[in-house]
């Protein structure tokens, strides 16, 4: 069974610093994708980046990079200069490899970001 | 693109009562749609996978019976909670995935906040 775990529930960073969002995944299969989704109050789920277990290279897209460390199996999610509105709750997800490929959360770390 | 939408936003209603919930993907076509449930402070736990066209798949635990999911085109699944109680009293959210996305990333709804007296 996959399994996503988030250990960070809540974290404070002040604003303009750069943040880790950590997350650990179990899986036996070699074929694998993780996700990094945000979720502010308001509930609607916003995609964020991809990491595929194949990638060679880690994933960045805009202030948001992933930190994919195969070996250890971790994929830390990295915000740079942190904003007022990054504050939000914060999931990391693993996609089954095969079949619906259904997308297995972890329990998220709610993020507030400082003045 | 790859917008996902979700009817109503908000919706109370009184114990017994059957409430339907509509998941529209509306720029692109989308063979598997996927509903998940989140009670307050948790994580999204994955109710059923909807394949267009045929029977949906349910996660262990979660009643068919109760959850009656239809996904009748590539653009919409419907699931409908049927006799409604107060343990039903969640936020219900779709995502979709697009017909033709290499990464398959899941897109999702905006979802839908149930409330049952």
């Amino acid at each position: 069974a996959q399994k996503i775990t988030q250990t960070q529930p809540g974290m404070f960073v002040q604003e303009k610093e750069a943040v880790t969002l950590d997350c650990t995944y179990d899986t036996s299969d070699p074929s694998y994708g993780l996700f990094w989704y945000k979720q502010p109050s308001s509930g609607e789920m916003i995609f964020l980046i991809y990491q595929g277990s194949y990638d060679q290279q880690n994933a960045t897209e805009g202030r948001y990079s992933l930190n994919f460390q195969k070996a250890r199996k971790s994929a830390n999610l990295v915000i740079s200069a942190s904003q007022l509105g990054d504050s939000a709750m914060y999931f990391c997800a693993m996609r089954e490899p095969q079949g619906a490929q259904k997308l297995v959360f972890g329990q998220g770390t709610r993020l507030t970001i400082n003045p | 693109g790859a917008v996902v939408s979700q009817h109503p936003s908000w919706v109370i209603c009184k114990s017994g009562t059957s409430v339907k919930i509509e998941c529209r993907s509306l720029d692109f076509q989308a063979t598997t749609m996927f509903w998940y449930r989140q009670f307050p402070k948790q994580s999204l736990m994955l109710m059923a996978t909807s394949n267009e066209g045929s029977k949906a798949t349910y996660e262990q635990g979660v009643e068919k019976d109760k959850f009656l999911i239809n996904h009748a085109s590539l653009t919409l699944s419907t699931l409908t909670v049927t006799s409604a109680h107060p343990e039903d009293s969640s936020f219900y959210i779709c995502s979709a995935r697009p017909l033709h996305m290499y990464q398959e990333t899941q897109y999702f709804g905006p979802g839908t906040r149930l409330l049952v007296l």
